[in-house]
Order: structure tokens, then sequence, then C-alpha cells
């Protein structure tokens, strides 16, 4: 099984430019959320899932949007880039709210 | 504003010794405490998970949660060099469905 899936790895955005973060699962698991990490620090959650048609705002939304039509996507869509972006990107999956989350390898996005 | 705080380090241990990790929480309501390792440049993986008062071990490593004090700690015993990474503390923040995170400690094993 490949997991969680996340695309691109790298990404150099211009100022103002938007640009989808694709993030696929196939463990079937219900929760997904989208997290971003800044050097030194911890994780903040931007939005999360709880199932197909359902997302939520997270600690940070601000400047993100989210969709989530099928059990195993959940894209993340930047609007308007700003260089507060730039920061590693992480998506991520857990079959209950209580357990292990696994993530994708990460999206080192850089706002210019 | 919940948080989870944990000393940011590095903290060094030689190969061999005990490595003890620190994490403390705001809520009172958390149900749920995990540790993840993260390697630089890597994606967090989860080492381990604890939901009741006292120990639990898996190998060399054993979590230790005391709610009354609001702190979790991870041991890691017979430290090797491939134990240096970074540390995340993460709480289930009660009734949401977030998972509140720390910035991590740096851990480092010298050989």
């Amino acid at each position: 099984n490949a997991g969680v899936t996340q695309t691109p790895k790298f990404r150099i955005l211009k100022i103002g430019q938007s640009m989808t973060l694709q993030c696929t699962q196939d463990m079937n698991h219900n929760y997904m959320y989208w997290y971003r990490q800044d050097p030194g620090m911890g994780l903040k959650l931007i939005y999360y899932s709880v199932g197909a048609g359902i997302t939520d705002k997270g600690e940070v939304p601000n400047g993100y949007n989210v969709s989530r039509s099928t059990t195993e996507d959940f894209p993340l869509r930047l609007e308007l880039a700003a260089p507060s972006q730039t920061s590693v990107y992480f998506c991520a999956s857990s079959a209950d709210r209580d357990t292990e989350a696994f993530f994708g390898q990460g999206t080192r996005l850089t706002v210019v | 504003q919940k948080e989870v705080e944990q000393n940011s380090g590095p903290l060094s241990v030689p190969e061999g010794a005990i490595a003890s990790l620190n994490c403390t929480y705001s809520d009172r309501g958390s149900q749920s405490f995990f540790w993840y390792r993260q390697y630089s440049g890597k994606s967090p993986e989860l080492i381990m998970f604890i939901y009741s008062n006292g120990d639990k071990e898996d190998g060399r490593f054993t979590a230790q949660l005391n709610k009354a004090s609001q702190y979790v700690s991870l041991l890691i015993r017979d430290s090797q060099p491939s134990d240096s990474a970074t540390y995340l503390c993460a709480v289930n923040g009660g009734s949401n469905y977030q998972l509140i995170w720390g910035a991590g400690t740096k851990l480092i094993i010298k050989p």
C-alpha cells in the first residue's frame, strides 16, 4: 500500500499565484488533515475532514481552502500566495480521531 | 489557548544511556497522548501513544503519563545514534478533533 501520497514535493510560487496541493490515501481512512510546519515549530492544523463531504477549519485556515469529494482525496488550495505561506505542508490521515496519523512525505513550498 | 510545551533542546545523550523527553499540556480534558519521531527533512512517524495514567512500554521505549500534573514523558533506553531526531508530543484537545502539537525536542545521541 502507498499510504498517504502528496504532490508536489517542492514548489516555488510567485506572490499572488495560486496552486493546489494534492493528497491521496489508500487506507480508507475517514479522517484527513492538512498541517503546516514552520522551521523549529510544531505542526499547525490548517483544515481537517472527518469524512467525504465534511470539512472544517483548523488553527490557521486563512488563505487556504479544501474540499473532500471522495474518501481518498483531500486537496488543499492556496489562493493569492503570500510569503507568509512559505512552509512545509503535510497531509495526514487516520482511521479515527484517537488513532495513529499517517503522514505524506510533505511539500516544501516557497513563495517569493 | 490550548498549549503543548516541550524543551526545544538539543538534548545530547551518550550512546547506550537513557534519553528522557518531557512534555506538558494545558488542557485538563485531554484524553490521548502521542509521541512522534521526525528525522530531518522527513515526515513524522508514530512512536508511542498512551491513554491512561502510568507507564506503557514498547521495546526500548516507555511512555509515562501523569494527568494530575499534566505531563507526559518518553524514555528511550539503550539509546542508539539512529534515535537522533526531533521528537514531537501531540495531545488530543478534548472535545474537538484537533491534535495540539508541541514544537518538538531535538535529540542527539553521541557515539
